[in-house]
């Protein structure tokens, strides 16, 4: 098994630019999030999807949408990329039960807006 | 909403020193989770708690969680250079799919 898998690695955008951040698991877990990763700020959720077909706001969703295209793929969707977007974004999946919240988490998106 | 605060921000110890680290919570949590991030790397999972007072140990780790299940701490004993990195704790209230996470903990080993 893979786990959970991010595309791409590296990303650097222009201002204004749009993307689509890929997340897959091969674990067949109900729950997938989307979190950033600053500086000093630890993980914040901006999206999660607690079962396929629904998603919710996390913490911080503004500049953001996301799709759970089936139960393996979550995305993130950058429309209008701006600078204070740069982060590493990271994606993660859990079973999805309510009772088991372990999150197992992808190796991360760099992504850096100029 | 729930906040954790994780203490220390960050750590310098010597190779084979103990370290310890601690999260709490403004709420009640039903699951304690660690974590730990290398470099360029995704967080890992290190320990889950999942029941008031249980402790927990995975080789040279343990990890308690608070009887009041407001707090839990994370101890490495006989540190080693591989455990450099971010040690990151997490809880959940178990009812909403989501964790809350601490800012994490600065881990610095000189050999």
């Amino acid at each position: 098994n893979a786990g959970v898998t991010q595309t791409p690695k590296f990303q650097v955008l222009k201002t204004g630019q749009s993307m689509t951040l890929q997340c897959a698991q091969d674990m067949n877990h109900n729950s997938m999030y989307w979190y950033r990763q600053d500086p000093g700020m630890g993980l914040r959720l901006i999206y999660y999807s607690a079962s396929e077909g629904t998603t919710d706001k996390g913490e911080v969703p503004n500049g953001y949408n996301v799709s759970r295209l089936n139960k393996r793929e979550f995305s993130l969707r950058l429309e209008s990329a701006a600078p204070s977007q740069t982060s590493v974004y990271f994606c993660a999946s859990n079973v999805g039960t309510g009772v088991i919240d372990t999150q197992y988490f992808g190796p991360g998106t760099r992504l850096t807006v100029l | 909403g729930q906040q954790l605060n994780q203490s220390p921000q960050s750590m310098f110890i010597q190779e084979g020193e103990d370290v310890s680290m601690n999260c709490t919570s403004s709420s009640i949590f039903n699951t304690w989770l660690w974590y730990k991030q290398d470099p360029g790397e995704g967080p890992v999972l290190l320990i889950a708690l999942y029941k008031a007072g249980e402790l927990t140990s995975n080789g040279r780790l343990t990890a308690q969680f608070g009887i009041t299940r407001k707090d839990s701490f994370l101890n490495i004993s006989a540190s080693i250079p591989s455990d450099v990195g971010i040690y990151f704790c997490a809880g959940s209230g178990g009812s909403n799919y989501k964790l809350t996470f601490g800012k994490g903990t600065l881990l610095t080993v000189n050999p």
